[in-house]
């Protein structure tokens, strides 16, 4: 079946720009996360959501960073006003059940973002 | 804090050898850790959980809680598993995963 997918792959902005990061998870997974990837660096998290609600948002890293899950499904990551140290590989994971550290995550292929 | 480290960015070995990729955590629970592998243009994804004791593509990993460590091991390394490995930390409650910096592992023919 298909696996998470992100769009875009790739996206370059300036700086100050506002952006959009959409990930379309794994059919039926209940939970979603974001990670952000910085070069050299392992993924940071950024966000959960378990449903519609996010449950732990603690890894925004600012208020220009927002992410929404309107049904259930597709999240938007949203980020205003773009800095260059935005720049980095935007991870999307979905996993079928709330204690899903057990399970693992299924990640997606990520969206480059260049902010110039 | 809860922190995970991977001391070597760059792990160069020969096909047949050994291999070690070192992961050392700090949590004050009881830990449940991963072991992600990334091959090149592919995406992030599971090799093994140490609650499985699992042994995925030949590798191993134990987890040894007096020394905090997670290791990530096999006897004969092939060029297939040349990628970029992360251990990561299942922070608990907050359902999350803390990853280390990773290794990249080559293996030469």
């Amino acid at each position: 079946g298909a696996g998470v997918s992100q769009t875009p792959s790739n996206k370059v902005t300036e700086k100050g720009k506002y952006v959009e990061l959409r990930c379309d998870p794994i059919s039926g997974h209940t939970a979603l996360y974001w990670y952000r990837q910085s070069l050299g660096q392992g993924p940071e998290f950024l966000i959960y959501f378990q449903g519609t609600g996010a449950a732990d948002d603690s890894g925004l890293p600012n208020d220009r960073f927002f992410a929404v899950r309107p049904e259930g499904s597709v999240s938007t990551l949203k980020i205003q006003r773009t800095e260059r140290g935005d720049s980095a590989v935007y991870l999307c994971a979905s996993s079928p059940m709330e204690a899903s550290g057990r399970v693992g995550k299924f990640f997606g292929p990520g969206t480059r973002l260049t902010v110039l | 804090a809860q922190r995970v480290t991977q001391p070597e960015k760059l792990l160069s070995v020969f096909k047949g050898a050994p291999v070690e990729l070192k992961c050392n955590y700090s949590y004050s629970g009881s830990p449940e850790l991963f072991w992600y592998v990334q091959y090149s243009r592919q995406r992030l994804q599971l090799l093994l959980r140490h609650i499985s004791r699992e042994s995925i593509k030949g590798f191993t990993a134990d987890l040894n809680k007096g020394e905090t460590s997670f290791h990530l091991k096999k006897p004969f390394a092939q060029e297939e598993d040349s990628a970029m490995y992360y251990c990561a930390l299942f922070s608990g409650g907050y359902n999350k995963l803390i990853f280390g910096a990773g290794t990249r592992l080559a293996v030469h023919p």
